[in-house]
C-alpha cells in the first residue's frame, strides 16, 4: 500500500463552522505534513510531524489546529476560517524526517482536501 | 537566503525533448527533488540527486551540480499526458534544528502539443 488517503476531497464551510481534515497512511512512515497550496503556486509547509511529534510549525495561524493521534493519522482542525485560506490542503508522508538523507525524505503526496470558505 | 528558480511556462511538441532547469540558492543542501503535478492533482515524485551527475529513469533523467547550483529535468519522447507542472525541491537538512524542510521553487507549467 502506497497511499495517502484524505478526507474529505471537497469541504465548503463557513467563517463560523468547525470541521476536520483527515489523513492516513499505511506505509509506516514516520514523518507526516501539512502543506496549503493555492491556484498556481508550489506548496506552502504548515507542519510537520515527526515521530509523532510535532517538530515544524510555519507560524500557521491558530485557526489551523494539527493532531497526530498516531503514526498513521494526521488531522487538521479548522475553526473560524476566512476565505483567504480557500486552497487545496495536501496531506503528506515520509519514509523518515526530511533531514535524514536520501530517498527517506520522499514526499508521498495525499490527492488533497479542495477547502472553500465562504 | 533561500531561493529556487525555474522557467514559469514552458511548451514542446508530442515526441520531442525537452529540459527544464532549475538553479537553486539554499544555507543548506541534501538532496534536489523533481515532481510532477498534474493540474487538479497532487505531486507525485519523479527523481533524486545529491551527487553531480545524470540519473536516468526511463524517459526522465535529472542532473545536478552542486557546484553551480543547478540541476535540470531531461523529459525525451514527449507524450500529451507530459502536459504538467515540474516542481524543482531542495531538502535543506538544517531548516528547524534536526529537521530538515523541501524547499519548493515556484514550478514549471509544461504544455504539450501535438
Amino acid at each position: 500500500d502506497t497511499e495517502v488517503t484524505q478526507t474529505p476531497k471537497h469541504l465548503v464551510m463557513g467563517m463560523t463552522n468547525k470541521k476536520s481534515l483527515k489523513c492516513e497512511q499505511h506505509m509506516g512512515h514516520r514523518a507526516m505534513y501539512w502543506y496549503k497550496q493555492k491556484a498556481k503556486k508550489p506548496p506552502e509547509l504548515m507542519f510537520v510531524y515527526s515521530y509523532e511529534k510535532l517538530s515544524i510549525n510555519e507560524s500557521v495561524p491558530s485557526r489551523f489546529s494539527p493532531e497526530c493521534p498516531n503514526s498513521s493519522l494526521l488531522n487538521l482542525h479548522l475553526h473560524a476560517l476566512q476565505p483567504e485560506d480557500s486552497a487545496l490542503y495536501l496531506c503528506a508522508s515520509s519514509q523518515d524526517r526530511l533531514g535524514s538523507g536520501g530517498t527517506r525524505g520522499v514526499l508521498f503526496f495525499g490527492e488533497g482536501s479542495r477547502l472553500t470558505v465562504l | 537566503g533561500q531561493n529556487i528558480d525555474q522557467p514559469t511556462e514552458m511548451t514542446a511538441t508530442e515526441g520531442a525533448i525537452v529540459q527544464i532547469n532549475c538553479t537553486y540558492q539554499t544555507s543548506g543542501f541534501n538532496g534536489l527533488f523533481w515532481y510532477q503535478q498534474h493540474a487538479g492533482e497532487a505531486p507525485t515524485f519523479l527523481s533524486y540527486n545529491v551527487l553531480d551527475g545524470l540519473e536516468e529513469k526511463g524517459r526522465f533523467s535529472s542532473f545536478l551540480s552542486r557546484s553551480k547550483g543547478y540541476s535540470y529535468l531531461l523529459l525525451k519522447e514527449l507524450q500529451m499526458k507530459d502536459s504538467a507542472s515540474y516542481l524543482c525541491a531542495v531538502e535543506d537538512p538544517n531548516y528547524g534544528g534536526s529537521q530538515g524542510n523541501l524547499i519548493f521553487g515556484k514550478g514549471t507549467k509544461l504544455s504539450v502539443k501535438p
